[in-house]
Order: C-alpha cells, then structure tokens, then sequence
C-alpha cells in the first residue's frame, strides 16, 4: 500500500536558519503530494503541493520538488522565522472509486527559537 | 466564509458513552472526511462521503457511524466510547478531490 515516511523530530532552529524536513514516499503511480502545517491549536493548513515529477511547490518562502527517482518532497526553507513553529506533515493523495484518501506521514514537530 | 467548523473543541467521555462530533462546511463540497490523529501516527481515515446520502469507511471506521443527510453537515457518531478513541479528530472537505481542507479538530478523551 502507500505510504509517507518523513524524518524523525523533533527539529530546533535558530530563527534565520536554513530548514530541510525530508519526506520519502511509497506509492503506485505518480500521486500529487503535499506539505500540510498545523500550527499550535489550529487544524491542518494546506502549505504546497506539486502534482507532476520536477514540479516545485511554493509558499510563504517553502518549497518543494517532486523527485521521482528518489521518490522525495523534501521541505525546504532559506531562513525560518519564530512564527514557523508548527508541526509539518507531508502527504500523498490516492483516488479510490468515487473518493480521495490522504496518506499522511507521522509529523514532525519545528521549534524555531529568536 | 467560516470554511469547515467543527464543534465541540473539547469532550471529555467515560467508556460506554456515546456522542456525536459535528461538521460543517460552507464551501457547498461534495467530499467530506473524518481523519482521527494519534501521537507519531500521522493522520487516518474513519469514514467519507461524496455526496449527501452517499458514505462509505476508510481505513479505521470500528466504533464510529456517519451520516451526510445534507451537503453541508457531516457528524461523526460514537456508539459506545472506550478509550482506544482517545485522539483528535478532524473533519475535512474538498470540491474536486484533490485539495482537502480541514477544520480546527475535536479533542476527545474516553476515560
């Protein structure tokens, strides 16, 4: 079946640094994937997310590329900042009949510190 | 627009109880879902709808029961609480099945 492995956390950074939060998949096909935010509180929020291989997922300065020969959507940004602080889920969608279904890595929880 | 709500915030139960947690969207979606989210395990699939009067189970539907008698609402029923449905649940729609968008969560804890 399918599956989304990200890297273990939890992940502390001085604001102003350089983030990557790995996420490999497992998948039939090519399925869109996504980065969701959840910050303190607060429900999942859609950050990116990239449909085809080679495409790049944008937002509040985070990117992703969908690489199909390694099967990753790594996160990434240039400088993160207090208010980054939140936990990132990287995700893949499949169709099953009439519905979609999410499949959700575990999480990784980002303090980002002044 | 209020986007997907979900009520009560907070609910605490004892085992055996029954409730139910209420979704709405005012995004007149076709698609609904229910995703409980345990520690370390990402989030998993209850149960879904693609339309009013049309449900089926995702990938952990035991121990809870759904409705869609309305585009709109989407209540998630518990018959009988125990405490292996301790978790926060989330409600979610969509328009065309690709992007999914989630409402705040209800945190459940079954003594």
């Amino acid at each position: 079946g399918n599956s989304v492995t990200q890297m273990e956390g939890p992940v502390t950074l001085s604001e102003e640094a350089f983030l990557t939060i790995n996420c490999t998949y497992t998948a039939t096909g090519y399925p869109s994937l996504f980065w969701y935010v959840q910050y303190p509180g607060e429900g999942l929020q859609l950050l990116l997310k990239a449909t085809k291989a080679d495409d790049k997922g944008s937002n509040k300065g985070f990117e992703a590329t969908y690489r199909k020969e390694t099967t990753s959507f790594h996160l990434e940004k240039g400088s993160v900042q207090v208010s980054d602080s939140a936990v990132y889920f990287c995700a893949l969608i499949s169709y099953t009949g009439a519905n979609s279904k999410l499949t959700f890595g575990k999480g990784i929880t980002l303090s980002v510190r002044p | 627009n209020a986007g997907v709500t979900q009520t009560p915030k907070f609910q605490v139960l004892k085992t055996g109880q029954s409730m139910t947690l209420q979704c709405a969207q005012d995004m007149n979606h076709e698609y609904m879902s229910w995703y409980r989210q345990d520690p370390g395990m990402g989030l998993r699939l209850i149960h879904y709808s693609v339309g009013a009067g049309i449900t089926d189970q995702g990938e952990v539907p035991n121990g809870y029961n759904v409705s869609r008698s309305t585009t709109e609402d989407f209540p998630l029923r518990l018959l009988s609480a125990a405490p292996s449905q301790t978790s926060v649940y989330f409600c979610a729609s969509s328009s065309y099945r690709t992007v999914w968008y989630f409402g705040p969560g209800t945190r459940l804890t079954v003594l």
